[in-house]
């Protein structure tokens, strides 16, 4: 059961680097969502998807865009990588929406822009 | 504004203690999810709860609605429970309009 799975788990970015990281969930999920974690602080909600096709801005979207064209997979794509970007990123999905179910997280990975 | 408090940040215990782990949200929510993060860094789902008690194993999640406050318990506390405990409360929507707390920091001492 790989639930949800996240590639890469590390990554080292040069400042003005493009890369995309990749979430893939088999449990047929309609929700998916990416999260940054930064210390001291709570996960941050950066963008999310309430269906294949659809995506949605969530709290802190900025310098990020995705795409849900598959219904398994959900892309987070940094265009310019910008030092502040670094942080541990999170993939979830869920059944319904959060109030409704529980949310499965992938591993995350660690991104380093130098 | 939308805030979820957590207390302790951090808390270091003996082994089979009963632990407690705080959240305090600032406005009405429709749920409320505990996660456990573990020290490799992967996050799992606890519970979610909008009223009441649950229960699974040895961890109790409680939540009062009026008090705007949610409680984790850990009962025999074991050095495997070490891990970062959060709380995020959703605010509405079907979304995904979850706010994170900031975390606890568990540590169970053999």
């Amino acid at each position: 059961n790989a639930g949800v799975t996240q590639t890469p788990k590390f990554r080292v970015l040069k400042t003005g680097q493009s890369m995309t990281l990749l979430c893939a969930q088999d449990m047929n999920h309609e929700y998916m969502y990416w999260y940054r974690q930064d210390p001291g602080m709570g996960l941050r909600l950066i963008h999310y998807s309430v269906g294949e096709g659809t995506t949605a801005k969530g709290e802190v979207p900025d310098g990020y865009n995705v795409s849900r064209l598959k219904k398994q997979n959900f892309l987070l794509g940094l265009e310019s990588a910008a030092p502040s970007q670094t942080s541990v990123y999170f993939c979830a999905s869920s059944r319904e929406g959060h109030p409704n179910t529980e949310a499965f997280f992938g591993q995350g990975t660690r991104l380093t822009v130098v | 504004k939308n805030e979820v408090e957590q207390s302790p940040q951090n808390l270091t215990a003996q082994e089979g203690e009963f632990i407690t782990i705080n959240c305090s949200y600032s406005v009405g929510i429709s749920a409320l999810h505990w996660l456990q993060q573990h020290p490799r860094g992967g996050i799992v789902s606890l519970f979610m709860l909008s009223s009441g008690k649950k229960k699974h194993g040895r961890l109790i999640a409680t939540i009062n609605i009026q008090e705007k406050h949610s409680s984790l318990h850990i009962t025999a506390s074991h050095p495997r429970d070490s891990a970062v405990y959060i709380c995020a409360g959703n605010y509405g929507g079907s979304q995904g309009n979850l706010i994170f707390g900031k975390g606890t920091k568990l540590s169970v001492k053999p």
